[in-house]
């Protein structure tokens, strides 16, 4: 059972726009949701990452929106550039399940010049 | 911020050979460690989480005795993966967990010749 969908698997996007990245979940119990930047042959590093106890969060170009009734939450990199160029993995997790984290299945963003 | 450190990056091993990755948190102390597989163009599968001082739990599909396990204090998680074969080929991610969510290694590319 996929708990963590991701869409889309892979999106291109022109220098100076919007990158939306979006992902939705089916366990009520994840309480944890961060999204990780991977670029080839390195491991992940993490982007940002929200709580459910707010709808929306920013850092620098990076926004996470919740939609708690919803069970989805997004990732919007304003300004793309081209070194965002990456695979990005949305993930959650609950604390009542160890913490351990669910991952999406990763969508490959190519940012052109 | 938090720092795990894996080695080796690469390593390539003749099949029937074992090969042991290392995971280090350099600035904390990781009561859990979490290792993942990666195959080529998808996402991060957890294979086990380690414990400091106790016996790994493993993901469902996953031979314990093919990949063995020890986290032997709270800065070290070793994997080590046993008669090897090409199908054991992939990518390998440590990860722990700290104060501010989950620190990835670099990764390791495993490739058995």
């Amino acid at each position: 059972q996929q708990q963590v969908k991701q869409s889309p698997q892979s999106l291109i996007v022109q220098k100076g726009g919007i990158s939306i990245i979006n992902c939705a979940y089916e366990n009520t119990a994840f309480d944890y949701f961060p999204w990780y930047q991977q670029f080839p042959g390195k491991g992940p590093a993490l982007l940002i990452a929200i709580r459910p106890d707010v709808s929306e969060k920013k850092e620098g170009r990076f926004t996470i929106s919740f939609n708690k009734s919803a069970k989805q939450f997004s990732l919007h990199i304003m300004d793309s550039q081209p070194g965002d160029s990456a695979t990005y993995f949305c993930a959650a997790s609950s604390e009542n399940a160890g913490n351990m984290l669910t991952f999406g299945g990763g969508t490959r963003l190519m940012v052109k010049p | 911020g938090a720092v795990v450190s894996q080695h080796p990056s690469r390593v390539i091993c003749k099949s029937g050979t074992s090969v042991k990755i290392e995971c280090r948190s350099l600035d904390f102390q990781a009561t859990t460690m979490f290792w993942y597989r990666q195959f080529p163009k998808q996402s991060l599968m957890l294979m086990a989480t380690s414990n400091e001082g106790s016996k790994a739990t493993y993901e469902q599909g996953v031979e314990k005795d093919k990949f063995l396990i020890n986290h032997a204090s709270l800065t070290l998680s070793t994997l080590t993966v046993t008669s090897a074969h090409p199908e054991d080929s992939s990518f390998y991610i440590c990860s722990a967990q700290e104060t501010y969510g989950y620190t990835f290694g670099s990764g390791t590319r495993l490739t058995v010749v």
